[in-house]
């Protein structure tokens, strides 16, 4: 059974750093391309960031580029977001997700998710 | 970037009703739309995956079509575990684009 696990969570303050991670199992980690996506309160589903299996293609929507790091460790089953200069729009539940078992850039599993608290 | 717009923003039904959701792209995704059932305080779960094939475990009451710029999720006789908030997806251009939602409600 496929289990991705986010940890790192918590309050911030605006303009603080935060290292989130996910770890996976139940599936073949390092052949699957992994993403954040994140929901804010009230708010819809937003896709952060995606990871290709190798690492060799990383993307992220404009609110996250400059700011966010996504990497994975696949020796480790595990994913990570570095987020910098953190505001209060990035205030929300932060899920890890897995790509591949139905096509690329589709999310088949995801994790329960985390939250970020960005205030001052 | 692709804007999904997702009609109607609210859906009240009673269970054992027909459910018809609809999305609309800005522009052609071919068949490259998900749909995901989200319900307060857990995950998403993905549904339905180019336009019309059913995920793993997915009940045969949930079905997807359509091509282009516009998609149907429909859930053929509504159970109370279905009132759920609906979300598609599209998979064609980066972003990564999600329509803004339609809530299910029990009426």
């Amino acid at each position: 059974e496929v289990h991705l696990v986010e940890s790192g969570g918590g309050l911030v303050k605006p303009g603080g750093s935060l290292t989130l991670s996910c770890a996976a199992s139940g599936f073949t980690f390092s052949t699957y391309s992994m993403n954040w996506v994140r929901q804010a309160p009230g708010k819809g589903l937003e896709w952060v960031s995606s990871i290709s299996s190798s690492s060799s293609y990383i993307y992220y929507a404009d609110s996250a580029k400059g700011r966010f790091t996504i990497s994975r460790d696949n020796a480790k089953n595990s994913l990570y977001l570095r987020m910098n200069s953190l505001r209060a729009e990035d205030t929300a539940v932060y899920y890890c997700t897995s790509s591949g078992s139905y096509g690329r850039g589709y999310f088949d599993y995801w994790g329960q998710g985390t939250l970020v608290t960005v205030s001052s | 970037e692709i804007v999904l717009t997702q009609s109607p923003a609210t859906l009240s039904l009673s269970p054992g009703e027909r459910a018809t959701l609809s999305c609309r792209a800005s522009q052609s995704v071919s068949s490259y739309l998900a749909w995901y059932q989200k319900k307060p305080g857990q995950a998403p779960r993905l549904l339905i995956y180019d336009a019309s094939d059913r995920a793993t475990g997915i009940p045969a009451r949930f079905s997807g079509s359509g091509s282009g710029t516009d998609f149907t999720l429909t859930i053929s006789s509504l159970e109370p575990e279905d009132f759920a908030v609906y979300y598609c997806q599209q998979r064609s251009n980066w972003p990564k684009t999600f329509g803004q939602g339609t809530k299910l409600e029990i009426k």
